[in-house]
């Protein structure tokens, strides 16, 4: 089955500066990757997400890059801000098998002001 | 967007009883629905998929017997935790999709069992 592993589990920067979250994952077939952002007692919230058809996906101050051939994917964040800090979670789905994702372990960001 | 309903949002048990999870998709007609476990400071747990009128497909190591999934309707979807113990204190999340595959989460149910 799927793997996703996701990279630092921890991370704290200050205000302003740049956040990257890293994950790669194992099948080849997984065509949807998802980037989830959680607060503490909350549901995961969909930040952003890319298909396997598009290298790089913009929204403000998120970003998100796929690499195919590397099975790598990330989480870029600019001028961060203290109400970015949550638990964010990375995933990879498997289009044909009706959309089940496989989740990476987490990063914590702090974003200390 | 999509909006997933999740009932309750919290409860406490005493070991031994048994306790029911609804989860709803209130806008759209999930054709699937997904089950999460979550424990303190860890990730998302697949525990099930559920597809509407159907038996659910559970991921290995978890028990079908006592973690029932009924998927009556497009919108909704429940999971009875069967004779529940406190090692079954945990958060459950649901999740719906519809015609793509981005998935919908509901608000999550925190289960104590006492």
């Amino acid at each position: 089955g799927e793997n996703v592993e996701q990279h630092p589990s921890t991370l704290s920067v200050q205000e302003g500066d740049s956040a990257v979250i890293k994950c790669t994952y194992s099948d080849s077939a997984s065509n949807y990757f998802p980037w989830y952002k959680q607060e503490l007692g909350k549901r995961p919230q969909l930040i952003i997400d890319i298909r396997s058809n598009v290298g790089e996906k913009k929204d403000q101050r998120i970003a998100v890059t796929l690499n195919k051939t590397a099975k790598h994917f990330s989480l870029h964040i600019t001028e961060t801000q203290p109400e970015d800090s949550a638990v964010y979670f990375c995933a990879a789905t498997f289009n044909t098998n009706a959309g089940k994702s496989t989740f990476g372990d987490g990063t914590t960001l702090t974003v200390k002001p | 967007g999509a909006v997933v309903s999740q009932h309750p949002s919290w409860v406490i048990c005493k070991s031994g009883t048994s306790v029911k999870i609804e989860c709803r998709s209130l806008d759209f007609q999930a054709t699937t629905m997904f089950w999460y476990r979550q424990f303190p400071k860890q990730s998302l747990m697949l525990m099930a998929t559920s597809n509407e009128g159907s038996k659910a497909t559970y991921e290995q190591g978890v028990e079908k017997d006592k973690f029932l999934i009924n998927h009556a309707s497009l919108t909704l979807s429940t999971l009875t935790v069967t004779s529940a113990h406190p090692e079954d204190s945990s958060f459950y999340i649901c999740s719906a999709t519809g015609l793509s595959n981005e998935q919908f989460f509901g608000p999550g149910t925190r289960l104590t069992v006492l």
